[in-house]
């Protein structure tokens, strides 16, 4: 069985900050895919990124970034320069390959608040 | 292209009526999920199907059922609505053989009430 932990619950900080959101995960598969997703307050999951569990390069796209490492089984996500439309909540998800090929299922952690206050 | 488009967007429902969430995805996908969302717990996995005529059985999917006539479409049915089935409903799709896994593409939610 996969697990997601994501121990923060709510981040604030004053806009222009840096700021990192942790993603820890289990699977005893050595195939799997990490993602990043955002949930702004409209409600809808917006995609910002996935990975796979054989590329353990760090990840830049403009104010954010990317980390993941295998050692200690992370993936955490650094937004430079918050602003607050940056303001959401975000959430990691693990997802394994099943026989067919595809996923049978994102397990996603518990989300983290994250608030820019202006 | 809409993707995946779920109706309705907002419902209330009475304890003990039933009623049927429809997600329609044109992206050719395998693979369709339905997800519950709730305070402080993510996204939890209800019922998922790998092709036309499959289900499978995700975290929760006690109080809930699922057909896949189509390949294109997901249904989701509450036969007796209960107060703890209050939540907001995502239906994603996945998955196009021979390419690679993509991740997943969400509807924008169901919000529901039961009373």
């Amino acid at each position: 069985a996969q697990k997601v932990t994501q121990a923060q619950t709510e981040i604030s900080v004053v806009e222009k900050e840096d700021v990192t959101l942790d993603c820890v995960y289990e699977t005893r598969d050595t195939t799997y895919y990490l993602f990043w997703y955002k949930q702004p307050p409209s409600g809808e999951l917006v995609f910002l990124i996935r990975r796979n569990s054989f590329d353990e390069q760090n990840e830049i796209s403009g104010r954010y970034s990317w980390n993941f490492q295998k050692s200690t089984s992370s993936f955490n996500f650094t937004i430079t320069a918050s602003q607050v439309v940056d303001s959401a909540v975000y959430f990691c998800a693990l997802s394994v390959e099943d026989s067919g090929g595809g996923a049978d299922g994102l397990t996603f952690g518990k989300g983290t608040h994250l608030i820019i206050q202006p | 292209n809409a993707g995946v488009t779920q109706t309705p967007k907002f419902r209330v429902l009475k304890t003990g009526q039933s009623m049927t969430l429809l997600c329609a995805q044109d992206m050719n996908h395998e693979y369709m999920y339905w997800y519950r969302q709730d305070p402080g717990m993510g996204l939890r996995l209800i019922h998922y199907s790998v092709g036309e005529g499959t289900t499978a059985k995700g975290e929760v999917p006690d109080g809930y059922n699922v057909s896949r006539l189509k390949k294109q479409n997901f249904l989701l049915g509450l036969e007796s609505a209960a107060p703890s089935q209050t939540s907001v409903y995502f239906c994603a799709s996945s998955y196009t053989p021979g390419q690679k896994l993509l991740g997943a593409f969400f509807g924008q939610g169901t919000r529901l009430t039961v009373v």
